[in-house]
């Protein structure tokens, strides 16, 4: 069974540091699909990326960057110069191409992050 | 943009009520969810329906039962309430497998007194 692990529980960083939010995953599958959520304090889960198995390129928008390295089974998230509104639970998702349904999206627990001033 | 709308915000009901989370999307999606979050729990599925009428168990189903009459509207259902379903639930839709995301709405803040 899929599983995801996200071992930080709560990250606190001044602002303008980096950070960096570690997720770690587990499948049987060839093909999957990784995503990150962002969930402010108002509570909306909020889509940020989505990569597929097959592409191990790493991405960057902005002050976000993403590192996908299937050697490791782990898809990190990089918060660059973090800033106040940075501030929220970050959950990491793996998705699977079966025919389960809804069953194949796994969410990890959350890392909370607070970026003081 | 896909916008996924919850009925409340914030709901407060009595023990013993029979209480109902309504939950539209507007994209169309096939496969539709709720959620419960509590602290330190994560997120944890209750139910999800894949089709209209549809409907499948997730990981905590009990009190709780849905509703999927027409595509856009996914409806949860506690039919007695009881205080141990305080808590922060959320509805998502999908369009797809696979490669598809989960879309949430704002979520609804229920408590049971």
């Amino acid at each position: 069974a899929q599983k995801v692990t996200q071992a930080q529980t709560e990250i606190s960083v001044v602002e303008k540091e980096d950070v960096t939010l570690d997720c770690v995953y587990e499948t049987r599958d060839t093909t999957y699909y990784l995503f990150w959520y962002k969930q402010p304090p108002s509570g909306e889960l909020v889509f940020l990326i989505r990569r597929n198995s097959f592409d191990e390129q790493n991405e960057i928008s902005g002050r976000y960057s993403w590192n996908f390295q299937k050697s490791t089974s782990s898809f990190n998230f990089t918060i660059t110069a973090s800033q106040v509104v940075d501030s929220a639970v970050y959950f990491c998702a793996l998705s699977e191409p079966s025919y389960n349904y809804g069953q194949n999206f796994v969410f990890g627990p959350g890392t909370r992050l607070s970026v003081l001033p | 943009d896909v916008k996924v709308t919850q009925s409340s915000r914030y709901l407060v009901k009595r023990t013993g009520e029979k209480v109902f989370l309504e939950c539209v999307q507007d994209m169309d999606h096939e496969n539709m969810f709720w959620y419960r979050q509590d602290p330190g729990l994560g997120l944890r599925l209750i139910y999800f329906s894949y089709d209209v009428k549809m409907k499948e168990k997730g990981d905590i189903p009990e009190g709780y039962s849905v509703s999927r009459e027409k595509k856009e509207r996914f409806s949860l259902i506690l039919e007695s309430a009881s205080t141990n379903q305080t808590s922060m639930y959320l509805c998502a839709s999908r369009g797809g497998q696979g490669a598809q995301p989960q879309h949430f709405g704002d979520g609804t803040r229920l408590s049971i007194l």
